[in-house]
């Protein structure tokens, strides 16, 4: 049974990184055909995608995103991350760590993380 | 980008059939999945391609899709239905090709 968690800091401050890895278990992430991603929900809002990766590298970012946004695969690790840069509060949400795009089918449990001096 | 419209609430008695709409461009050109969230918790697939359900989830779930418009039907509601609803299409010609429906919340009177 394919499983995701996420990890990293629950709490960040303005202006700095955000970085959270997924670690997957259950399936490799070189699998063909799957996408990897990363989709967050502020509190009390709806979903929001924000990057896939493909299994053949290929990454994808949501516009309104790309310049702060960066996923990467560690294929030996099994595991993919998110960087976002530069965060404000507005980036406060719980982050999902994802498999695959039509359906999303897999989600990790989500990580909350708070951006706040 | 694509724009899927959802109505944000939906309210319905148990027993009942609710049905939920996602609106968008001639969205029966794409496929539509529909995620069922309850709070606290990650999205789950109930419906996708359409109208195809994941084992596990009751026949009384089901989709369609057609013109402008594709709608979750859940069917003899029950109090466990209540949750929040999300629509979704993969739009491969985008460069925002995951684009998710606001979502509309279920409640059950």
């Amino acid at each position: 049974q394919l499983q995701l968690q996420e990890s990293g800091p629950g709490l960040v401050k303005p202006s700095e990184t955000l970085s959270l890895t997924c670690s997957v278990s259950g399936d490799s992430i070189s699998s063909d055909y799957y996408y990897w991603g990363w989709i967050r929900q502020a509190p009390g809002k709806g979903l929001e995608w924000i990057a896939s990766v493909y299994y053949s590298g290929s990454t994808y970012y949501n516009p309104s995103l790309k310049s702060r946004v960066s996923i990467f695969v560690d294929t030996s690790k099994n595991q993919f991350s998110l960087e976002v840069t530069s965060v404000t509060a507005a980036d406060t949400a719980v982050y999902f760590c994802t498999r695959g795009v039509r359906p999303v089918d897999y989600w990790g449990q989500g990580s909350l993380v708070t951006v706040s001096s | 980008s694509f724009v899927l419209t959802q109505p944000p609430s939906v309210s319905v008695a148990p027993g009942k059939t609710a049905r939920i709409t996602c609106g968008g461009n001639n969205i029966r050109a794409f496929s539509v999945h529909w995620y069922r969230q309850k709070p606290g918790q990650a999205p789950v697939v109930v419906i996708y391609y359409d109208s195809d359900r994941p084992s596990g989830i009751p026949e009384r779930f089901s989709g369609s899709n057609s013109g402008n418009t594709a709608t979750l039907t859940i069917s003899r509601v029950e109090a466990g239905d209540e949750a929040d609803y999300f629509c979704q299409v993969w739009d491969s010609g985008s460069d925002h090709p995951v684009v998710f429906g606001g979502g509309t919340k279920l409640t059950v009177l």
